[in-house]
Formats: C-alpha cells, sequence, structure tokens
C-alpha cells in the first residue's frame, strides 16, 4: 500500500533550524511537494523535488532521495510565523498526490 | 490576479438534505481536485477532473458527486448530507499532471 510517515509534532526555537522528516512508500513517483498549512487556512506550496538532491529557497530547502523514499524540509532563521503544519506529498504513478497527516511545528520565543 | 474561490465558506446543514459546494479558479487549469480534511487524516481525495465533461471518483467518493461543465468551476454535491460529512473541504487546481496543486481557501461544513 501507498505510506506516508512524518513526526506528529516537532518543537523549535526561534532563530534555530529545524529538519522535518519524511518517509514514503508509493506506487511509482512523480515527485514529493511539501506543503505548508496555518490554523484554519488552506495548504501552500512551498517546494517540489523531482531529482535526488538538495533544493533550496530562501529560507527553506527540500531534499530528497528516491532510493531510500526520503525527503526532509529543512527551515533555518525560524521565526514565530513558521509556526504551522508541514504536509509531505509524493506523487504516484497516476499523478496522485498521497498526504501524511502532516507535522505541526511549534515555535518557541 | 488569478484565484481559486470556494463558497460558502461556512454551512450549517441538516442530515438527509443535499448540500452543494461551489469552487471556481480563473487560472485556467485543466485539473481540479476536492478533497476533505479531518483532524488526525491527511487531505483526502474525494472526486477529481482532468477537463471538461470528465470526472473520476477519487478514496473517499461515496455519498459525494461531481459535474465539469466548463473549466473554471468543479461544484461539489453531497447527495444527502450525513453527521460523518462534518469536515473542511478544499478544492484545488492545477495546469498539468505534475505540475502544483493551489488550494482554494475552504469551506467549513457542520452536519447536524
Amino acid at each position: 500500500g501507498q505510506n506516508i510517515d512524518q513526526p506528529t509534532e516537532m518543537t523549535a526555537t526561534e532563530g534555530a533550524i529545524v529538519q522535518i522528516n519524511c518517509t514514503y512508500q508509493t506506487s511509482g513517483f512523480n515527485g514529493l511537494f511539501w506543503y505548508q498549512q496555518h490554523a484554519g487556512e488552506a495548504p501552500t506550496f512551498l517546494s517540489y523535488n523531482v531529482l535526488d538532491g538538495l533544493e533550496e529557497k530562501g529560507r527553506f530547502s527540500s531534499f530528497l532521495s528516491r532510493s531510500k523514499g526520503y525527503s526532509y524540509l529543512l527551515l533555518k532563521e525560524l521565526q514565530m510565523k513558521d509556526s504551522a503544519s508541514y504536509l509531505c506529498a509524493p506523487m504516484d504513478s497516476n499523478y496522485q498526490l498521497i498526504w501524511g497527516a502532516g507535522t505541526k511545528l511549534i515555535i518557541k520565543p | 490576479d488569478a484565484e481559486i474561490t470556494q463558497s460558502p465558506r461556512h454551512k450549517i446543514t441538516e442530515t438527509g438534505r443535499q448540500v452543494t459546494l461551489a469552487c471556481h479558479q480563473t487560472w485556467n487549469h485543466n485539473n481540479m481536485f476536492w478533497y476533505r480534511q479531518d483532524l488526525g487524516h491527511g487531505l483526502r481525495l474525494i472526486h477529481y477532473s482532468y477537463g471538461v465533461q470528465d470526472t473520476n471518483k477519487g478514496e473517499v467518493s461515496d455519498g459525494y458527486s461531481v459535474s465539469r461543465s466548463n473549466t473554471e468551476d468543479l461544484p461539489l454535491t453531497l447527495e444527502s448530507a450525513a453527521s460523518s460529512q462534518t469536515s473542511v473541504y478544499f478544492c484545488a487546481s492545477s495546469g498539468d499532471f505534475q505540475e502544483t496543486q493551489y488550494f482554494g481557501p475552504g469551506t467549513r461544513l457542520l452536519v447536524l
């Protein structure tokens, strides 16, 4: 079956760095998306990886290893506004996004 | 600016009633999706469409239907609302199969 595994909740300090891991099993693979979702709001797109390696976009970076079925989202210089849920969503062979329950990130001053 | 909107944003209805949730996008995207999101679950796909007159069932389609008569709109109908359909509903669209899905603001539905 298809499965996504992310930590349920993480806590970090303002100004620090945090890494949110995601492991996945899908039927086929057409890339992996990361979304951010603030409480009560819609998911918003953060990053897309289809090849192995690191993609950097400002304070956020995303890494993919297809052979290991593994990705992580790295957030640097954490700000209070980064408190949100982070959703890992690989795309399967039918171009469907497979969604995990997400990781709730709590930022403390 | 192009956008995706949903209406109503909040809805309270009674068990057994028919309810329609609207989704409208001005991106001119071919692909449109309906998801529901419940506490403790990831987003679950209800129905999706890859173009006008095309509709497909997702993993949780029972009790829901959609129709796609134009590019911009994909209304979601709950034929006979049940308390188990209390949820937050998100509509999304994308230009092509591997492209990013962009989400509407969501509709909070309460079925009493």
